[in-house]
């Protein structure tokens, strides 16, 4: 079963940029893993999908600003022009042929 | 637009079964491809995966959860259900249910219900 891993938080100031990591297990680092933001009180949202390739899908109306790559078994978000309502949790989910599912531990992002 | 909304009571008592509801609107739980899951948060806690449901009725369960769960579909009212039994506290979370297609991730997320495991 594939393991993700993400750093629990992360911080960036009003207007950069920042780039979340969602790492794979070794034995998986070709899967493909989507993203997700959280807030209190709202619908989980579906951000993107982000392949081995580094080519990304992102879900309806999802903004320019938000992004993927990927690099060997790492899989980024990548937001630009960070925006006080961008502060959220990012979790990354993956999945396998059986269509089980996995999620990281989230990485809570600090807009200053 | 497609939308679901989870329900269910918010208090269960230890060793009870927590029963929880999606009620999907604005289209067809029978359509295609889809599957719809049911995924958890407790609190202060990251996000835990508990099963799927595809709507001819095959499901796929988290192994760690798999001898308490029962997850279900009902094409008559649109709408998928889940079955935890013998909760304890650590059942107690935000539990969202969710659609993905085919072999991806979830695209559609509900808003989530709190459920408490206390007496």
């Amino acid at each position: 079963q594939p393991v993700l891993t993400q750093s629990s938080s992360a911080s960036a100031s009003l207007g950069s940029s920042v780039k979340l990591t969602c790492t794979l297990s070794s034995a998986q680092s070709t899967y493909i893993i989507a993203w997700h933001q959280l807030q209190p009180g709202k619908a989980p949202r579906y951000l993107m999908k982000v392949e081995g390739s580094g080519s990304y899908t992102k879900g309806s109306g999802v903004p320019d600003r938000f992004s993927g790559s990927s690099s060997g078994a790492d899989r980024y978000l990548i937001i630009s022009n960070l925006q006080s309502e961008d502060e959220a949790d990012y979790y990354c989910e993956t999945w396998d042929s059986n269509t089980h599912k996995m999620f990281g531990g989230g990485t809570k992002l600090t807009v200053l | 637009q497609l939308q679901l909304q989870a329900s269910g009571p918010g208090l269960v008592r230890p060793s009870e079964t927590l029963s929880l509801t999606c009620a999907v609107s604005g289209g067809s739980i029978s359509i295609g491809s889809f599957h719809w899951g049911w995924i958890r948060q407790p609190p202060g806690k990251g996000l835990e995966w508990i099963g799927n449901v595809f709507y001819r009725g095959s499901t796929y369960y988290n192994s760690s959860l798999k001898s308490r769960i029962t997850i279900s579909v009902d094409t008559s009212k649109n709408q998928f259900s889940l079955e935890l039994g013998s909760v304890t506290a650590a059942d107690t979370a935000v539990y969202y249910c969710a659609r993905f297609f085919g072999l991806g991730p979830f695209d559609l997320w509900g808003q989530g219900t709190l459920v408490t495991v206390s007496s």
